[in-house]
């Protein structure tokens, strides 16, 4: 089963709005990433929140984390034609594994 | 500033045939990761390697493998190809002194068709 859920899956809007992405995991983590991809690219990071924050940002972007409800959330603020794409959240999981288990993503389409 | 770099860009296999993806990581990271991506979803962890040595194992097919050499580039070899290996392959670098978890360097993946 994934360890990371997405909502919503796809998510249009029009430019200048906020967009927020949810993501929801199961196990206990050390840290959670989100990461951006344009279509049949590669995927690329924007941002990472330690277990032990609550709230990070960057330029636009703010990531909040709650632990408790094992859920994460991606706000993009006056949003951009130039960031439409899927957006998608990983985790490591604890435990010192050396891997991240990426979410199903959301599709985001800003409209001019 | 230096990429992951991923070799072929695109590849194209019959069935039955088999496969070698290349990737060579960020200088000095000694940790690669494969990733699997179906059209319209998730990336799939498959495998990783730090240090030349198998650090994690995910969901991939015992008909694939893959190494990590003393240049740090890594292979993932694939053999008896099937439909449904059919995906975009990712490669992904990190440097592990600085923790697990920490953030990912994807290359621009390796699309394979199997026809």
């Amino acid at each position: 089963s994934q360890q990371g859920e997405e909502d919503p899956q796809a998510l249009s809007i029009q430019e200048g709005e906020n967009a927020t992405m949810n993501c929801s995991y199961k196990t206990s983590i050390n840290n959670l990433q989100w990461y951006r991809q344009n279509s049949g690219r590669g995927l690329v990071h924007l941002i990472l929140i330690r277990s032990n924050e609550r709230e990070k940002h960057s330029g636009r972007l703010r990531v909040t984390l709650d632990t408790s409800k094992k859920s994460s959330s991606l706000l993009i603020t006056a949003s951009r034609a130039a960031d439409t794409a899927s957006y998608f959240c990983a985790t490591d999981l604890s435990q010192g594994a050396q891997k991240l288990v990426f979410g199903q993503g959301t599709r985001l389409t800003i409209n001019p | 500033a230096a990429g992951v770099i991923q070799s072929p860009r695109h590849l194209i296999k019959e069935k039955r045939e088999t496969a070698t993806l290349k990737c060579y990581p960020i200088p000095r990271h000694d940790t690669v990761y494969w990733y699997q991506q179906g059209p319209g979803q998730d990336p799939q962890f498959l495998i990783s390697f730090y240090e030349k040595m198998q650090s994690d194992k995910g969901s991939i097919p015992d008909r694939f493998s893959a190494q990590q050499f003393s240049d740090y580039h890594s292979e993932l070899n694939m053999s008896s190809l099937e439909l449904g290996d059919s995906a975009l392959y990712f490669c992904a670098s990190s440097l592990h002194s600085r923790g697990p978890g920490e953030k990912l360097f994807f290359g621009s993946g390796t699309q394979l068709s199997v026809l």
